[in-house]
């Protein structure tokens, strides 16, 4: 079955260490994103992908850091520069034709502590 | 900057009932999508509907359709025959046509859905 897969589902860290949250998808998406839920808002953009080693900063790319070695895989890492990284993260994916609607992963949940 | 405005943090509704969702947004641009995702407690988002600006057919998906009011930048989820399995958090989201961009959210309505 085809579909985005993010691991680990939760995830514990100490202040101060960088942490990386794993995304793969095998849609054959070109564009890749990743999104931020904190509770009571919505989603908002971290880093995004349209292309193998190309990326754009979103709304909120303080304290993270991306890479897109390949096709399938967008790995974010959440530095210790994020003041407050505590968060449900979530990664999308999408085709660049069409309609374009991104289809998500189920989430990684980061506590830090 | 185009926004998203949910301005129902929770709703209710009875087993069977219609409930319906209201999402605003605010935009400059004439082409652009509209979207509603579910997000049940497992937290897996789920598109439920799309809608593309330049069609004047509201969409439909079973119980699921939209009211489109381009010119009041209005775009509201009507639910049908609500079912225990609906009850979950409902995103509006935006987009410009062209390439991939962003997705904008709103801040989401929570629906209860009550015996």
């Amino acid at each position: 079955d085809g579909g985005i897969t993010q691991s680990p589902k939760y995830l514990f860290r100490k202040e101060g260490q960088n942490v990386t949250l794993s995304c793969e998808q095998n849609l054959n998406h070109d564009a890749m994103y990743w999104y931020r839920q904190d509770p009571g808002q919505g989603l908002r953009l971290i880093y995004y992908s349209q292309i193998v080693n190309d990326f754009q900063k979103g709304d909120i790319a303080e304290g993270y850091s991306v890479s897109r070695e390949k096709k399938e895989s967008f790995p974010l890492t959440v530095t210790s520069a994020q003041k407050n990284p505590t968060a449900f993260y979530l990664c999308a994916s999408t085709r660049t034709s069409g309609a374009y609607e991104q289809y998500f992963g189920p989430g990684t949940r980061l506590t830090v502590t | 900057a185009q926004t998203v405005t949910q301005s129902q943090p929770e709703m209710s509704v009875q087993e069977a009932e219609t409930v319906t969702l209201s999402c605003t947004y605010d935009t400059s641009e004439s082409d652009y999508y509209l979207f509603w995702y579910k997000q049940p407690p497992s937290r897996q988002m789920i598109l439920v509907i799309r809608q593309e600006a330049y069609k004047q057919q509201n969409a439909t998906e079973n119980r699921f359709s939209v009211n489109f009011q381009k010119a009041a930048k209005s775009f509201s989820l009507k639910i049908s025959d609500s079912q225990l399995g609906d009850a979950a958090m409902y995103f509006c989201a935006y987009r410009l046509t062209g390439t991939a961009s962003k997705l904008t959210f709103g801040t989401g309505t929570r629906l209860q859905v009550t015996l």
